[in-house]
């Protein structure tokens, strides 16, 4: 069984911080790394996706890989209230992806 | 452009009733998928069909059925609705992700709850 774990938090950072998400995945072949975001209510959003060790920036996201520690992470600099949803981890396997369980991320003004 | 449409967007079923879940993309992505959202569950695959004419399991397919109606359509079906398949299911679709990183691009989600 494919495991994907994240904190549920809530992560609460304060407007203009840095908010740090984690995630492990168990299977070590993965190859694709995905992060979404989910408002309440709403469907998944992609974000952004890694596949190759080290950092990936798009605006004020930047996502983090390490295959040998088998870990990615998601920084969001400059954090907005307009932040605040659930970050769900995906990775791929073979054809499909498996999903965390999501961190809610709390911004607060 | 509407990306992946679902039908209905929520539906009331008492136990035992039977129903299915429409999704559309119009993106021609070969590749289409089914979840259920549960809370603290996280997002759990039911069923996907990887290209047109395949279907297969995913992780949770007990007490579904689906069908790849052609490229386009993909199709969740529940033959006797239980209280436990109270949910909110999301349909998405990609490319052809067996040797691609393409991602998922999802529905807006049916609430289905069954009394």
């Amino acid at each position: 069984q494919k495991e994907v774990e994240q904190n549920s938090g809530p992560l609460s950072v304060p407007e203009g911080a840095i908010a740090s998400l984690n995630c492990t995945y168990s299977d070590r072949g993965s190859q694709s790394f995905f992060w979404y975001r989910q408002y309440s209510g709403k469907s998944p959003e992609l974000i952004m996706f890694i596949y190759s060790n080290g950092d990936k920036e798009d605006g004020r996201f930047t996502a983090q890989l390490n295959k040998a520690s088998q870990y990615v992470s998601l920084l969001i600099r400059d954090s907005q209230p307009s932040d605040s949803a659930t970050y769900l981890c995906a990775v791929k396997g073979y054809s499909t992806l498996t999903f965390g369980k999501g961190t809610m991320l709390l911004v607060s003004p | 452009n509407a990306g992946v449409t679902q039908t209905p967007k929520f539906q009331v079923l008492k136990t035992g009733q039977s129903m299915t879940l429409q999704c559309a993309q119009d993106m021609n992505h070969n590749s289409m998928y089914w979840y259920r959202q549960d809370p603290g569950m996280g997002l759990r695959l039911i069923y996907y069909s990887a290209s047109e004419g395949t279907t297969d399991k995913g992780e949770v397919p007990n007490g579904y059925n689906v069908s790849r109606l052609n490229k386009r359509e993909f199709s969740l079906r529940l033959e006797s609705a239980a209280p436990s398949q109270t949910s909110v299911y999301f349909c998405a679709s990609s490319e052809l992700t067996l040797y691609s990183n393409q991602p998922q691009h999802f529905g807006d989600g049916t609430r289905l709850s069954i009394l």
